[in-house]
């Protein structure tokens, strides 16, 4: 059974750098699929933030690409979300997923979500 | 990039129901890669249905997508108390990935 957990601070004050980490069990990311980033302010929608492939592949949200960096350990099996220069706009649950059919594909297996709150 | 408008904002209807969601593509979606979410308060997304009309591992039969081009519909054919929930559609394919803003099925 996949499984996919994130971690990393709750709290970061504005102009601050979101730094998060998604750990994966039951599956080597070395083995293949697209792993991806998407998030959801409170009581609103989901966003796309991006993918990666474990050769080290990137692709990102246009609207977010300018502050985005996603990254990959494999000798860890985990991979990692750098959101720079954040204000309250990126107050949100910050979810890591599997991804099928590609870099732009579906998310089968989902981590259970980390708020990050920013605020000074 | 593709936008999904989806519709009603709200559904109330009553457990034993039948629920039809629809979502709208701003343009014609490729080989119909299009899925549907659900997420219920506290927890993750659930995928149910992608490329329109294939449900995923574990879905029971009463959900069911259909569609193609720029429109698509999720249908519910008779609801149980867990499905009471908010449903996304997503378009994935090249160049990008987009969600609607989702559509909040609740108990009426």
């Amino acid at each position: 059974q996949v499984q996919l957990q994130e971690s990393g601070p709750g709290l970061v004050k504005p102009s601050e750098t979101l730094s998060l980490t998604c750990a994966v069990s039951g599956y080597s990311i070395s083995s293949g699929y697209y792993w991806g980033w998407i998030r959801q302010p409170p009581g609103k929608g989901l966003e796309w933030i991006g993918s990666i492939y474990h050769s080290g592949s990137t692709y990102y949200n246009p609207s977010l690409k300018s502050r985005v960096t996603i990254s990959v350990d494999t000798s860890k099996n985990q991979f990692s979300l750098k959101l720079s220069s954040v204000t309250a706009a990126d107050t949100a649950v910050y979810y890591c997923a599997r991804i099928r059919f590609g870099e732009f594909g579906i998310f089968d297996y989902w981590g259970q979500g980390t708020l990050v709150t920013v605020s000074s | 990039e593709i936008v999904l408008t989806q519709s009603p904002g709200t559904l109330s209807l009553s457990p034993g129901e039948r629920a039809t969601l629809s979502c709208r593509a701003s343009q014609s979606v490729s080989s119909s890669y299009l899925a549907w979410y659900q997420q219920k308060p506290g927890q993750a997304p659930r995928l149910l249905i992608y490329g329109a009309s294939t449900r995923a591992t574990g879905i029971p039969d009463r959900f069911s997508g259909s569609g193609s081009g720029t429109d698509f519909t999720l249908t519910i054919s008779r609801l149980e108390p867990e499905d009471f929930a908010v449903y996304y559609c997503q378009h994935y394919g090249s160049p990008s990935i987009t969600f609607g803003q989702g559509t909040r099925l609740e108990i009426k």
